[in-house]
């Protein structure tokens, strides 16, 4: 069936270091993405958006790239920093298709 | 403060009863979608309303069931509880019917447990 994944659930980094997140979708078809953030007791937040007829897409100390082929996201943080802790989730829109997240964790 | 505004924010139910769960976006979204979330899992969606009329449905049985009001707020209802309807319920607004368009902005959800 369809669906929207994570590879890993957590990930720990040192402050200043860049975070890559994964995500794994199975739907060709699906041509819309963001990544959301979610910190503990708040609702999604969102980070960074991209469309399928585009490999990259880049905003503040954030980058997404798409792989088309392999129907694989990542997200990358740059010069993670400890407001960045927190659960992120790839979804596709506008059905709303969520993986389960990855927990990072910047640790000081 | 994202402007989408959900209430309760925690709610105690026993199984069997019925809950009612509402959401108040910010004028001109008229787009909501309703989402379970799972205590570790990521947000499942149960259906979107545009314009008061439900244009779009996840795997949800009908005691899942919604309205959207002129005013932007919407409600979700939940009919016979079952123990595992547990989760943290979001209601995310956008401003047209094209949420890639225009984004989406979640509220701080309601967190539901039922006994």
């Amino acid at each position: 069936g369809e669906s929207v994944g994570l590879h890993l659930p957590t990930l720990s980094v040192q402050e200043g270091d860049n975070s890559i997140i994964n995500c794994a979708y199975s739907n060709s078809a699906s041509d819309y993405f963001i990544w959301y953030k979610q910190e503990s007791g708040k609702g999604p937040q969102f980070i960074i958006d991209i469309r399928s007829n585009m490999d990259k897409r880049q905003g503040q100390r954030v980058t997404v790239l798409l792989n088309k082929t392999v129907k694989h996201l990542s997200l990358q943080i740059a010069a993670t920093q400890p407001g960045d802790s927190a659960v992120y989730f790839c979804a596709e829109i506008p059905r709303g298709r969520f993986g389960a997240g990855t927990r990072l964790t910047v640790k000081p | 403060e994202t402007g989408v505004t959900q209430s309760p924010t925690h709610l105690i139910k026993t199984r069997g009863q019925q809950v009612t769960l509402r959401c108040s976006s910010q004028s001109g979204h008229n787009t909501v979608s309703w989402y379970q979330q799972a205590l570790g899992q990521g947000p499942q969606f149960i259906f979107q309303y545009y314009r008061e009329e439900e244009n779009g449905r996840g795997n949800f049985p009908p005691r899942f069931s919604g309205l959207q009001f002129p005013n932007y707020s919407s409600e979700l209802n939940v009919n016979a509880l079952e123990l595992d309807d547990s989760a943290l319920y979001l209601c995310a607004s956008s401003l047209g019917s094209s949420p890639e368009l225009y984004g989406y902005t979640f509220g701080s959800g309601t967190r539901l447990t039922v006994v």
